[in-house]
């Protein structure tokens, strides 16, 4: 069965760097979102994609943030400038009906 | 944007008690989306409806549209179903069909042997 795959699995960086997030989503899926959870708390929304634009977007994704699908396959999020408060696990998803999640990138800004 | 409730937020049991866990949203939505999360932290999708009951295995959900609410119940209940069970709707930014979700705090299920 397909599955949503992300890299790295971990990642680990100094404050103010910038970091690349990157999903696979499933082949014949047409909506992709990028989701993030802080430790212990909720799933929270970030962003959704279709037809290689931005379609919707939450109050947190502001202008660190930016979205692409470079090639036919990959996803990516773009973290830019990272703060301490970025810490978190980013889940990948893709759709074409219930939603398929990646395994998460576990980010830690330090 | 639409609310999410869900409760309780913890649950003990023993093995094999029959577990309800319920959902509570603000705004009328097209499907509702019950999602189980590891201790590991992968989210696997469960249910998506918009209406009625669906059951798969040993987990059933319903939904009531007009109530605004939804139920995820577990019979004969295991200690390979604990984990985090999650409630979550369409966020309605737009309403449109990349609508991402809103999702609960959901509810920390741990079953005893």
């Amino acid at each position: 069965e397909p599955e949503v795959t992300q890299t790295p699995s971990h990642q680990v960086t100094q404050m103010g760097q910038e970091v690349i997030l990157r999903c696979v989503p499933i082949s014949n899926h047409l909506y992709f979102y990028w989701y993030r959870q802080i430790l212990g708390q909720k799933v929270e929304f970030l962003v959704s994609f279709y037809n290689n634009e931005i379609s919707e977007k939450s109050e947190i994704f502001d202008d660190q943030f930016s979205v692409e699908r470079p090639d036919g396959s990959n996803f990516t999020l773009k973290i830019r400038s990272t703060k301490l408060e970025d810490s978190a696990m980013y889940f990948c998803a893709s759709t074409s009906g219930p939603p398929n999640f990646g395994p998460g990138t576990r980010l830690l800004v330090l | 944007k639409n609310e999410v409730e869900q409760s309780p937020q913890n649950l003990t049991a023993q093995e094999g008690e029959f577990i309800t866990i319920n959902c509570s949203y603000s705004v009328g939505i097209s499907a509702l989306h019950w999602l189980q999360q590891h201790p590991g932290g992968g989210i696997v999708s469960l249910f998506m409806l918009s209406s009625g009951k669906k059951k798969h295995g040993r987990l059933i959900a319903t939904i009531n549209i007009q109530e605004k609410h939804s139920s995820l119940h577990i019979t004969a209940s295991h200690p390979r179903d604990s984990a985090v069970y999650i409630c979550a709707v369409p966020s309605l930014y737009s309403g449109g069909g990349a609508d991402g979700l809103t999702f609960g705090k959901g509810t920390h299920l741990i079953i005893q042997p």
